[in-house]
């Protein structure tokens, strides 16, 4: 089956930390691993791919296929980071569904 | 371009009521796919539209039927409305052949 964890509802740093959203997946098969952002009244949107391997925003996240995990990182949190995150996958192939995580609400301290 | 756009921006609908949400994609793209997100929740997929027809569906009742239009806009109905269908109702559109997928700002079903 297919399924998307990601184990904290809430998590809260201070400006200039660093940050780690956890993801962790199950799929059999080779997925494509996304994440998306939903700041506060504003649609969802994708963060980034893992299949571009680029830096959005200053977060990066590798995909672990080992321990099946698709983990966001930045070094040093802003402000203007406290949103929604989500974690998703496709099955690979073209217009397969979307299977998204519960979430993560970050809130950045000043 | 104004992206995907879908309206009302708010229902709210008594038990046994139906309901019709609309969903018009991004400029040049001829997939929709539509979302259901329960308070506290990720999107859960409903189904996907391409060429005017239903090609994928996830694990939602007959209840929830959708139609695609020939500009490639859609509509989501839900019929005999449950409580339990009270959620954000996201659509999101792409390109066929792709994993990308944009999405709308939601419609936010209330059912009383």
């Amino acid at each position: 089956a297919q399924r998307v964890t990601q184990p904290e509802k809430l998590l809260s740093v201070f400006k200039g930390a660093p940050v780690e959203l956890k993801c962790n997946y199950s799929y059999s098969g080779s997925p494509e691993l996304f994440w998306y952002v939903q700041y506060s009244r504003q649609r969802l949107q994708l963060l980034l791919r893992h299949i571009s391997r680029e830096s959005i925003k200053g977060f990066t996240a590798d995909l672990n296929k080992g321990e099946t995990s698709f983990h966001l990182k930045k070094p040093f949190a802003q402000e203007e980071d406290s949103a929604m995150y989500y974690c998703a996958l496709s099955g690979g192939s073209g217009n397969t569904p979307l299977v998204f995580g519960k979430g993560t609400r970050l809130s950045v301290i000043a | 371009d104004a992206g995907v756009t879908q309206s009302p921006t708010h229902l709210i609908k008594t038990r046994g009521q139906q309901v019709t949400l609309r969903c018009s994609p991004k400029s040049g793209h001829d997939t929709v796919s539509w979302y259901q997100q329960a308070l506290g929740q990720g999107p859960q997929f409903i189904f996907q539209y391409y060429e005017e027809e239903e090609r994928q569906r996830g694990n939602f009742p007959d209840r929830f039927s959708g139609h695609q239009f020939p500009n490639y806009s859609s509509e989501l109905n839900v019929n005999a409305l449950l409580l339990g269908d009270s959620a954000l109702y996201l659509c999101a559109s792409s390109l066929r052949g792709a994993n990308e997928q944009f999405f709308g700002p939601g419609t936010r079903l209330t059912v009383l």
